[in-house]
């Protein structure tokens, strides 16, 4: 079953700006992952924030979580295309193994 | 390591016939994840295993699925009588015990049944 949902389904900007992309789950969390997929390409991992976390920093990346409204954003700062791709947040089942994907955001960066 | 390999990349079948899929995990990864990936649905958990042992099947969408992970370095997804909904990429993924809980995914198997 899937329980992330991400928002919105796509997103076009241009290089240089930030990319914000919010994703919403249904049951309680040990923890979010965040993926990115390339087109014709497996997912990669990018970040992963901790039920008792509030924000995390990765390189040009912010995750936030709010567990109060069951919800998490990406930022990606200062954009560049080759950030085209779509990115999926994870939602852990109990085991914190098994992973619940949405069904992404995909983020178009235009030169 | 070269990452998780899946084979074939690519596969064209016809209805009835049986689909084997393979998937070689990252040396010394413990778990080992089937997905399928539509349009309509997304991605979604088929199975997963640690050291070799199914823990849950619970996505499997039908018998004409099965999965085994005979050893530490080798899964098969078996689809037989294949159908034209079964049409997907299926993913292979693995991940290390241990609280990082990141999964590694290999480059996937679009399967196109006719």
């Amino acid at each position: 079953s899937q329980q992330g949902e991400e928002d919105p389904q796509a997103l076009s900007i241009q290089e240089g700006e930030n990319a914000t992309m919010n994703c919403s789950y249904k049951t309680s969390i040990n923890n979010l992952q965040w993926y990115r997929q390339n087109s014709g390409r497996g997912l990669v991992h990018l970040i992963l924030i901790r039920s008792n976390e509030r924000e995390k920093h990765s390189g040009r990346l912010r995750v936030t979580l709010d567990t109060s409204k069951k919800s998490s954003s990406l930022l990606i700062t200062a954009s560049r295309a080759a950030d085209t791709a779509s990115y999926f947040c994870a939602t852990d089942q109990n085991s914190g193994y098994a992973l619940n994907f949405g069904k992404g955001t995909s983020l178009l960066v235009t030169p | 390591d070269a990452g998780v390999i899946q084979s074939p990349r690519h596969e064209v079948t016809e209805m009835g016939q049986e689909v084997t899929l393979r998937c070689k995990p990252i040396s010394g990864h413990d778990y080992l994840f089937w997905y399928r990936q539509t349009m309509m649905r997304g991605l979604e958990l088929l199975i997963y295993f640690n050291n070799n042992v199914p823990i849950d099947d619970s996505g499997m969408p039908e018998d004409r699925f099965s999965a085994k992970m005979p050893n530490a370095s080798f899964s098969t997804l078996k689809i037989q009588p294949s159908e034209p909904r079964d049409s997907a990429v299926y993913f292979c993924a693995s991940s290390p015990s241990g609280l990082s809980y990141e999964q590694y995914f290999g480059p996937g198997t679009r399967l196109t049944v006719t």
